[in-house]
């Protein structure tokens, strides 16, 4: 089975600064997708940024931006001129016609 | 527009009760997936329908769990006998995909279910 990996369980960032969020993923299937899903203390999980496999250039969302790395199976998430709004639980999420997985989450904090 | 709706948002229970989980997904979506999120960790897959097709309940914990989903609209998750460890947040999420190429999934808000 596919694994997701997220091994940061929190993150802080100050207002206005960049953070990254890791993620890497197993697999030995070549068609996949990606997802970073952020989740506010609401529950409503809300699609950040999708990234297709076969595409080589990273995915990008106004402040969100993907580094995507094929090869060594990581996907990380950046965020830009971090916002409080931006606090939430954040899942990387991998999806392919076989299998479907979700990391466990990184808590990010967002300081003013 | 209306999205993912779920009922109850919260339900409270005792233990070796049946419960009845509802999500209403966004109309014309064919995929609807089911979640389990227990304190702190990562969502875990349940079951998953698309359009007509068997459900995939490769995800389903044991044979307590079920689902069902009416023409191709409303689930209904069922947990018989509920036990303590049962107790979590349960997320619907749909889909327009008609396959994976365009499965974004759009979720709910959850149902928190605590098992006493």
């Amino acid at each position: 089975a596919q694994t997701v990996t997220q091994s940061q369980p929190e993150m802080s960032v100050q207002e206005a600064e960049t953070v990254t969020l890791s993620c890497t993923y197993d697999t030995s299937e070549s068609d996949y997708y990606l997802f970073w899903y952020k989740q506010p203390p609401s529950r409503q999980m809300i699609l950040v940024i999708r990234q297709e496999a076969y595409k080589q250039q990273n995915a990008t969302e106004n402040r969100f931006s993907v580094n995507f790395q094929k090869a060594a199976k990581s996907f990380s998430l950046k965020i830009s001129d971090s916002q409080l709004g931006d606090a939430a639980m954040y899942f990387c999420a991998y999806r392919s016609i076989n299998d479907m997985r979700f990391g466990a989450g990184t808590r990010l904090t967002v300081k003013p | 527009g209306a999205g993912v709706s779920q009922s109850p948002s919260n339900k409270v229970t005792e233990k070796g009760k049946d419960v009845e989980l509802r999500c209403d997904p966004i109309s014309g979506h064919t995929a609807l997936y089911w979640y389990r999120q227990s304190l702190g960790q990562g969502l875990e897959f349940l079951i998953y329908f698309q359009g007509n097709s068997a459900p995939d309940k490769s995800g389903l914990p044991s044979d307590r769990f079920s689902a069902e989903r009416t023409g191709g609209s409303v689930s209904t998750l069922t947990i018989q006998r509920t036990q303590q460890e049962d107790s979590a947040v349960y997320l619907c999420a749909s889909s327009p995909a008609e396959g994976i190429s365009t499965d974004t999934q759009y979720f709910g808000p959850g149902t928190r279910l605590t098992v006493l």
